[in-house]
This record gives structure tokens, sequence and C-alpha cells, in this order.
């Protein structure tokens, strides 16, 4: 079955300092993972997807991910936050090879920049 | 261009009632999902859609549920005999068939409330 998991509730970081969003995942095959942000009063919108190829994955708005097969990890990072990026940050799973398309999202983690 | 459409944008209703919720996906997207967000929580996967046909509802959390899609474009999720435990956000998100990033995109939801 699969699964995700984002260990924190809650990040809070410093305007101008890297932040770490951390997602850990279950699946079986080998997975498809993506990252979506949900601002206050908007839809989620997609930020970022690991398919295959380089672990180190750049999205939108500055932030990317890596991809860590051994420790099935998946966390989200931005050198630089800004205030802006203050939102809900979800993590998503689905397996590639099964031709299923079921995605598993994670329980979320809000992003406090504090500026 | 619209994005994805979802009416009604509130909707209480009595225990026991029966309700509709619309999805209208972005034109020419074959691939149509619905998703239940509870309070504090990641979305949900309840079905998928590829064109007219359910590809996978094993999402569905009972046979209350029934989803919809008879043209392959707007989708209606049905719940009957609806139970306070159904209150959520239900989400619509619908996909191109050959995108690259796999991207789902997502509309603003529809708050159900079971009094």
């Amino acid at each position: 079955a699969q699964s995700v998991a984002q260990p924190e509730d809650q990040v809070n970081v410093a305007e101008g300092n890297p932040l770490t969003v951390k997602c850990t995942y279950s699946v079986s095959g080998n997975p498809y993972l993506f990252w979506y942000v949900q601002y206050p009063n908007r839809g989620l919108q997609f930020l970022l997807k690991y398919i295959t190829g380089d672990n180190l994955v750049k999205g939108s708005y500055g932030f990317e991910a890596e991809f860590n097969k051994s420790q099935t990890s998946f966390h989200l990072k931005k050198p630089s936050a800004l205030v802006s990026d203050s939102a809900l940050y979800f993590c998503a799973v689905r397996a590639s090879n099964t031709g299923g398309f079921k995605t598993i999202f994670g329980a979320g983690t809000r992003l406090f920049v504090k500026a | 261009g619209a994005g994805v459409s979802q009416t009604p944008s509130n909707k209480v209703t009595e225990k026991g009632k029966y309700v509709e919720l619309r999805c209208d996906p972005i034109s020419g997207h074959t691939a149509l999902y619905w998703y239940r967000q509870s309070l504090g929580q990641g979305p949900e996967f309840l079905i998928y859609f590829q064109g007219t046909g359910a590809a996978d509802d094993s999402g569905l959390p009972n046979d209350r549920f029934f989803a919809v899609r008879p043209e392959g474009s707007v989708s209606t999720l049905k719940i009957q005999r609806t139970e306070r435990g159904d209150s959520a956000v239900y989400l619509c998100a619908s996909r191109a068939q050959r995108s690259p990033l796999d991207e789902q995109f997502f509309g603003p939801g529809t708050r159900l409330t079971v009094l």
C-alpha cells in the first residue's frame, strides 16, 4: 500500500534562511513523487515532480526537492525563504509501475516564514 | 483560460439527505480526480476517471458514494443518505492526457456540511 508521512505539522523559519519540509514515502515499485502548495483561500497548486533521473528536482517559486531512494525521502527545500512562502505544503506519491493513477497525499506541513 | 470549477462552493444539508457536487474540469483534460479533505488532513483519494470511465474507484468509502462522468467532461459526485462524518471539503482535479509533469490542476473545492 502507498503511504506518505510528513513528520512535522509546522515549520518555522526566518526570512532569508534556508527551509526544509520533510517527506517520507512507501510505495511498491518506483515512485512518482510530488509537492503541492495550498495558499489561504486558494486551491492546491503543483510545485514539482520527481519521475526519474536527477535526484534534485527544481520546481516553481525557487523550490527544489531531493529524492533519496535509500531513505525513501523527498524533502522540499528552498535556499532563501520568503514571507510569501508561508502556506500549507503537501507531499504526494503514486506508484509508477502498476498503471494506476491513485495519488496519496500526506497530511501537510504548515510553513511559517517570519520577517 | 478557465481553471477547474466546482459548484456549489458551499453546501449545507441535513443528515440523511442526498447531495450532488459538480466539477467542471479544464477543457480537454481527460483525467479527472475526486478527493475529500477533512480539517487538518491532506486530500484523500476517492475516484479517478479516464474519459468517461472510472479507472480507479478504490477510494470511495462505501456504497453511499458514487460518481459519474457521462460525456468525459463534467463530473458529478453523488452522496446518498449523508452522515455527519461526510462533512469535508470535496476537491476535484483534472490532468491533461499527455502532461509531462503529470500535474493535477485543482478546483477550489466544495465545502459540505452535514448537520
